[in-house]
Parts: structure tokens; sequence; C-alpha cells
């Protein structure tokens, strides 16, 4: 069974930093390209930032909104995916999700979608 | 960056109803949109791929169409447990959007 656990979450104050980790398991972890995903309060989704899997190098994409700002990094040899936060702001406060995209081992575009996601962890910003 | 338009933001259906919620993309996208259901203190949870594929373990009252710019999730017989708010996200090209979302309530 395909599980994602999300960890680090808290409050912190404007400009501070936060980790966000997403222990994975019950599937081959290199394979997949995974994201981060946030929900504001009552709000709807957005699309935080991506790493690919091993074989496209672990590169990375990010959202406008946290490029320079947000470092997503993953240890395929402990299943874990990471989210660095810097310079936080209040807009920053949400629940993170980290989730999985559905395709295993290919390279380019086609079938993509995050089948599965964590629970959720939340980050507030606020002083 | 590529808009997505999702309609309408909310509505109201009676129980066995069909319902339709459509997303639009400013520029072309083929097929690569996904379809999520969310309900309240949960993940989402992926409905469709490929604007049409049916992930494993849903309902087949659920079904997507479209290609290019526009899109549809319908489901054909609205249940009790189809209370959610649905979201579609496009691929393709970065950022990974999702729409704005569809509140849906059961009369």
């Amino acid at each position: 069974e395909v599980q994602l656990v999300e960890s680090g979450g808290g409050l912190v104050q404007p400009g501070g930093s936060l980790r966000l980790s997403c222990a994975a398991s019950g599937f081959t972890f290199s394979d997949h390209y995974m994201d981060w995903v946030r929900q504001a309060p009552g709000k709807g989704l957005e699309w935080v930032a991506r790493t690919r899997n091993k074989a496209n190098g672990h590169t990375t994409e990010y959202a406008a909104s946290v490029k320079g700002r947000f470092t997503i990094s993953r240890d395929d040899s402990k299943n874990s995916l990471y989210l660095q936060m810097d310079s936080l702001k209040t807009e920053d406060t949400a629940v993170y999700y980290c989730a999985r995209d559905r395709r295993a081992s290919v390279t380019g575009w086609g079938g993509d979608a995050f089948d599965s996601w964590g629970q959720g962890t939340t980050v507030t910003v606020s002083s | 960056a590529i808009q997505l338009t999702q309609s309408p933001s909310s509505l109201s259906a009676s129980l066995g109803d069909r319902v339709t919620i459509t997303c639009r993309t400013s520029q072309g996208i083929s097929s690569a949109l996904a379809w999520y259901q969310q309900k309240p203190g949960k993940p989402p949870k992926l409905l469709i791929y490929d604007a049409s594929t049916l992930q494993s373990g849903v309902p087949s009252r659920f079904s997507g169409s479209g290609s290019g710019t526009d899109f549809t999730l319908t489901i054909s017989s609205l249940q009790p447990e189809d209370c959610a708010t649905y979201y579609c996200q496009r691929f393709l090209s970065y950022p990974l959007t999702f729409g704005g979302g569809t509140k849906l309530e059961i009369k």
C-alpha cells in the first residue's frame, strides 16, 4: 500500500524558515516524480514544486510564488521528499501535501496525475 | 502561464441528477488534464486522468471528456457521497495549475 506521511509543519514568524518532510513507502520511490501542493485555509489547491525521478536527474520546477524562497529535494536512499521553506510570508500559511505522480520510470508528458497524497502538514506564518 | 477556468464555482443538485462541471484552458493542452475530488479535512482523491481515463477504484458514474481547451467532468447519477469539492488540474507545461474548484452540494 502506498503511503505518504508529511511532517515538519508548525508556527513560524514571517521571514523565518521551516523544513517539511514526506516519508514514502509501498512503492519504488526513485521511479516517481514527486510534488508539493498547498491549500490555504478555505481556499483551493495550489501546486508548489516538483522533483523529477532519478532517471531525469532529480531536476526541479517551482511555482512563481515560491521560486527563490523554497527548495524541493529528495533522498531516494531514505524514500523521503523535502521542502525547505525560507523567507516565509503570511501568505504561505497553508496545509502542505506531498503527492506522487502516478507514472513510473518514464520521461516527458503523458498520463500525469497525482494518484497518492499524504494527509498534509499545517504551516502557519504569523507574528 | 496557461489559465484554467473551472465552472460553476458551486452547484446544488438532487440525488440521481446528472451533474456536469467544466474546465477551460487558455491554451490547448491536448488531453493533459486530471480531475480530483476533495472532502473537508481530507486530501484530494484522483478521479480521472488523461481527460477521460477513470482511475482504478473510482465508480463508473464518474466520467471525463474533452481535449484541447475544453473539458468536462460528469457524474451520471448523483449519490450522497459525491458531496465534495472538485478540482481540475492541467499538465503539459509548468506551472501545474489547478482550477478554482467546484463545490457540489446535495439539495
